[in-house]
């Protein structure tokens, strides 16, 4: 079946990096997008970025654009996403999520980012 | 501030039906289908309902979708103790090239 697992949230202080890993199984990674999606705490669900499946059209949302960059190793089945100059308002859980042109088939359990000092 | 508008809340009893409202406009909505999640309380979102009323497997046939114009419904009939989470709405939006989302509404089984 598919499954995708997170890992790789945390603690970071402001201004600081982290990169986010995204493991998947089940399916073959190479044929789907693939996105990242965020939810802050008690709050709703935030769409961040997508790759293509050959990593030639990635798209950000404007909250992230210029800091966060997505990519893709198909060889290794995995997802990844660098997140720099992280900001108090980056606090949330991380989801990848198999993207079929919008619409997100299947969910990670995802990964914890806490920007704080 | 969400692209698409729920409202915050919504409720019923036991075997009671239920609708969830979704409002957007032409880019989104207008233009493109409707996806519904369900999110269980700690666990990550689950698709429900997609391309307007079609569910994926194991989905049971008492959640079902509709969409007219810039607006889309969810409904739940049966309601089912079970079925007390949070829903989202979501589209994609040709002005943004991206998908967008409601900002959730939490159903409560009175």
């Amino acid at each position: 079946q598919v499954q995708l697992v997170e890992s790789g949230g945390g603690l970071v202080k402001p201004g600081g990096s982290l990169r986010l890993s995204c493991a998947a199984s089940g399916f073959t990674l190479s044929e789907y997008y693939m996105s990242w999606i965020r939810q802050a705490p008690g709050k709703g669900l935030e769409w961040i970025s997508y790759i293509s499946s050959a990593s030639t059209t990635i798209h950000y949302a404007d909250s992230v654009r210029g800091r966060f960059t997505v990519s893709r190793d198909n060889t290794k089945n995995s997802l990844y996403l660098q997140m720099n100059i992280l900001r108090a308002e980056d606090t949330a859980v991380y989801y990848c999520a198999r993207d079929l042109y919008g619409t997100f088939d299947s969910w990670g359990q995802g990964t914890l980012v806490t920007v704080s000092s | 501030q969400s692209v698409l508008t729920q409202p915050p809340s919504a409720s019923g009893t036991p075997g009671q039906r239920v609708t969830i409202s979704c409002s957007g406009s032409s880019s989104n909505i207008g233009s493109n289908t409707v996806n519904w999640y369900q999110q269980l309380p700690g666990t990550a979102p689950k698709l429900l309902i997609y391309s307007h009323n079609q569910r994926p497997s194991g989905v049971p046939d008492r959640f079902s979708g509709s969409q007219s114009g810039t607006s889309a419904s969810l409904a739940i009939s049966g309601l089912q103790s079970e079925d007390e989470a949070d829903y989202y709405c979501g589209a994609w939006d040709d002005s943004l090239n991206g998908p967008v989302f409601g900002g959730g509404t939490k159903l409560t089984v009175l």
